[in-house]
């Protein structure tokens, strides 16, 4: 099996961007999706295949990928995306596994 | 409105079993494959196992593979995970998910059932 790495923690303030990395090998075979989970809540999908963002997520969310390396941008990032953001993607012997998390911070 | 109502979490001791159930409402639950994604307390996302439209697939994590069991009962719109041989470690929140094949994620959660298990 493989490991789906991001950075623990990203710091940003508001209106500025905040861009959240997962890397790992498979990557370049398999999709990768991200979920946005806000303290206490169920995690919500934010970008699936990669780039693709499902009806009624904001815009400013935008998903890219280069090589082994995927990665989540916010765009004019507001307070209210403070959270904790996961990469998740499909694993070979899985079939599903997560990154271990980022958390956001809008200073 | 779609949802997936967790429940059957609780406080349970080392060794022992519970069986947690999902509700389905609002969508048409006999197309759709189902999933129990869990969370330690402090801790990340952890796909647990998953179960096809007619319950003729299954997968499991494997490292949890032995002690739980997925099933599903399309007449009721249901899904159960079975915990056996409860461990410290299996302290978490279980959410039930939804997967859209069409775009291959996990699109709808419930709100989670919390299982504490004590030594």
């Amino acid at each position: 099996s493989y490991e789906l790495t991001q950075p623990p923690s990203v710091s940003v303030s508001p209106g500025q961007t905040a861009r959240i990395t997962c890397f790992a090998d498979a990557l370049t075979k398999q999709y990768a999706y991200w979920y946005q989970q806000k303290p206490g809540q169920a995690p919500i999908l934010l970008i699936y295949k990669d780039n693709e963002r499902p009806s009624g997520i904001p815009e400013r969310f935008s998903g890219s990928s280069s090589g082994s390396t995927v990665t989540l941008t916010i765009s004019g990032v507001q307070a209210e995306d403070e959270g904790d953001y996961y990469c998740q993607s499909a694993d070979s012997s899985g079939p599903w596994i997560f990154g271990g998390g980022t958390k956001l911070t809008v200073l | 409105e779609a949802q997936l109502v967790e429940s059957g979490g609780g406080l349970v001791k080392a060794g022992g079993s519970l069986r947690l159930s999902c509700d389905a409402s609002g969508f048409s639950f006999s197309t759709y494959s189902l999933n129990w994604i869990r969370q330690a307390p402090g801790r990340g996302l952890e796909w647990v196992a998953s179960i096809s439209t007619t319950g003729d697939y299954i997968y499991y994590a494997d490292s949890l593979k032995g002690r739980f069991t997925i099933s599903r009962d399309n007449m009721n719109n249901s899904v159960f995970l079975q915990v056996d041989s409860l461990r410290v470690e299996d302290t978490a929140v279980y959410y039930c998910v939804r997967f859209l094949a069409g775009i291959g994620a996990f699109d709808l959660w419930g709100q989670g059932t919390a299982v504490t298990v004590s030594s």
